[in-house]
């Protein structure tokens, strides 16, 4: 069974600060991983994704994550926190052919100033 | 282009009357998904469609919801009758096939059933 998990609820972190949003996996097969933000009363909005290649991928609002196949992990990162970037992040994992993605319970950020 | 579009934003009905979410896909995306997000349960695929046909529907709850999508610009989920555990924000969202996979969501519908 394929499954995603983010162990921590919530992180917080001061403005300015690195953050880190931690996400593993378990699929059987090669995964292609996501990370998605959600706003409050917003839809989830699409930050990056890992399909192939280079193990560090970059994406908007100068967000990274970095894939590891031996931990089966996939961190969110941001070299400098925003109070902006507060919000609900959610990893997620699909197989083979993307019409079916496993989503992560979702780790809410805060930034404060 | 205008995103995915979600009506209504916001329903609050009583337990028993039927509910009927709606969604407009991206203008050629071919595939169109629905999820609900609730606290407890997270962010769960209820269905979806490829090519305006439903492809995987073991989501669905039970036999109170059903999806259809008429053509490739509209979809409905529909709850009948509603529940008070219904009571959830419903995503729509939608995807091009050929890509590697982005999902578009539009902003969700509130349902609260009293």
């Amino acid at each position: 069974a394929q499954s995603v998990a983010q162990p921590e609820d919530q992180v917080n972190v001061a403005e300015g600060n690195p953050l880190t949003v931690k996400c593993t996996y378990s699929v059987s097969g090669n995964p292609y991983l996501f990370w998605y933000v959600q706003y409050p009363n917003r839809g989830l909005q699409f930050l990056l994704k890992y399909i192939t290649g280079d193990n560090l991928v970059k994406g908007s609002y100068g967000f990274e994550a970095e894939f590891n196949k031996s931990q089966t992990s996939f961190h969110l990162k941001k070299p400098s926190a925003l109070v902006s970037d507060s919000a609900l992040y959610f990893c997620a994992v699909s197989v083979y052919n993307f019409n079916k993605f496993y989503f992560g319970s979702g780790t809410k950020l805060n930034v404060k100033p | 282009d205008a995103g995915v579009i979600q009506s209504p934003r916001h329903e609050v009905t009583e337990m028993g009357q039927e509910v009927t979410l709606r969604c407009k896909p991206i203008s050629g995306h071919d595939y169109l998904f629905w999820y609900r997000q609730t606290m407890m349960r997270g962010l769960e695929l209820l269905i979806y469609f490829n090519n305006n046909v439903p492809i995987d529907d073991s989501g669905m709850p039970e036999d109170r919801f059903s999806a259809k999508m008429p053509n490739a610009s509209f979809s409905t989920l529909k709850i009948q009758p509603s529940e008070p555990r219904d009571s959830a924000v419903y995503f729509c969202a939608s995807s091009f096939g050929r890509s590697t996979g982005e999902l578009f969501f539009g902003e969700g519908s509130r349902l609260t059933v009293l």
